[in-house]
């Protein structure tokens, strides 16, 4: 079993729908979970992290975590042509050291 | 504003040789990681350091070895390339792991290295 399994891509949607992009991780000591967006041939940056169980909200992303089940997610509202690009799951353990996932490629067509 | 530099963006080194990556932050940031980045394996930490002159192996040392000498500086080392070592490299600096907060890790422009 992967450390950090995300939804198999890529995935579609057309512009305006909510993108819903998945990630689950096997190491029950992770602390908090950080979502990355990568474009082609960039580096990863930033969206948000998330650490306590429920939904946070910045912007037109929602992150939801469910430590019990080990599920953490990223949906993405008005979903725009722009975010178009790979989105990275990282969970991290009480080092600091994140994990992550191989990446969900996920295209917003017009 | 929030900057992490590598010396190079693209490399070409021969099977064999010693090769240097070279990563520099200006955030005054404890910790610096050094990943590669393959298609379908995605992101896999190779070494980090949370202090000058401390390092820890990540998930795939084998190959590599590292030096931070300076806070601001973390050196990747190839000692003797090869072609399986052909990848993207991305090195990036955190501030100190905290409890409470958790600090983003903020990434460099990579470094795609090939070995021929």
């Amino acid at each position: 079993q992967k450390e950090v399994e995300q939804n198999s891509g890529p995935l579609s949607v057309p512009e305006g729908a909510i993108a819903s992009l998945n990630c689950t991780y096997s190491d029950r000591g992770s602390q908090s979970f950080f979502w990355y967006r990568q474009y082609s041939g960039k580096s990863p940056e930033l969206i948000m992290f998330i650490y306590s169980n429920g939904d946070k909200e910045d912007g037109r992303f929602t992150a939801q975590l469910n430590k019990a089940s080990q599920y953490v997610s990223l949906l993405i509202r008005d979903s725009q042509p722009s975010d178009s690009a790979t989105y990275l799951c990282a969970p991290r353990n009480s080092y600091g050291k994140l994990t992550f996932g191989q990446g969900t490629i996920l295209t917003v067509h017009p | 504003d929030v900057k992490v530099t590598q010396s190079s963006r693209y490399l070409v080194k021969r099977t064999g040789e010693k090769v240097f990556l070279e990563c520099v932050q200006d955030m005054d940031h404890e910790n610096m990681f050094w990943y590669r980045q393959d298609p379908g394996l995605g992101l896999r930490l190779i070494y980090f350091s949370y202090d000058v002159k401390m390092k820890e192996k990540g998930d795939i040392p084998e190959g590599y070895s590292v030096s931070r000498e300076k806070k601001e500086r973390f050196s990747l080392i190839l000692e003797s390339a090869s072609t399986n070592q052909t990848s993207m490299y991305l090195c990036a600096s955190s501030l100190e792991v905290s409890v409470t907060y958790s600090y983003e890790q903020y990434f460099g422009p990579g470094t795609r290295l090939t070995v021929t």
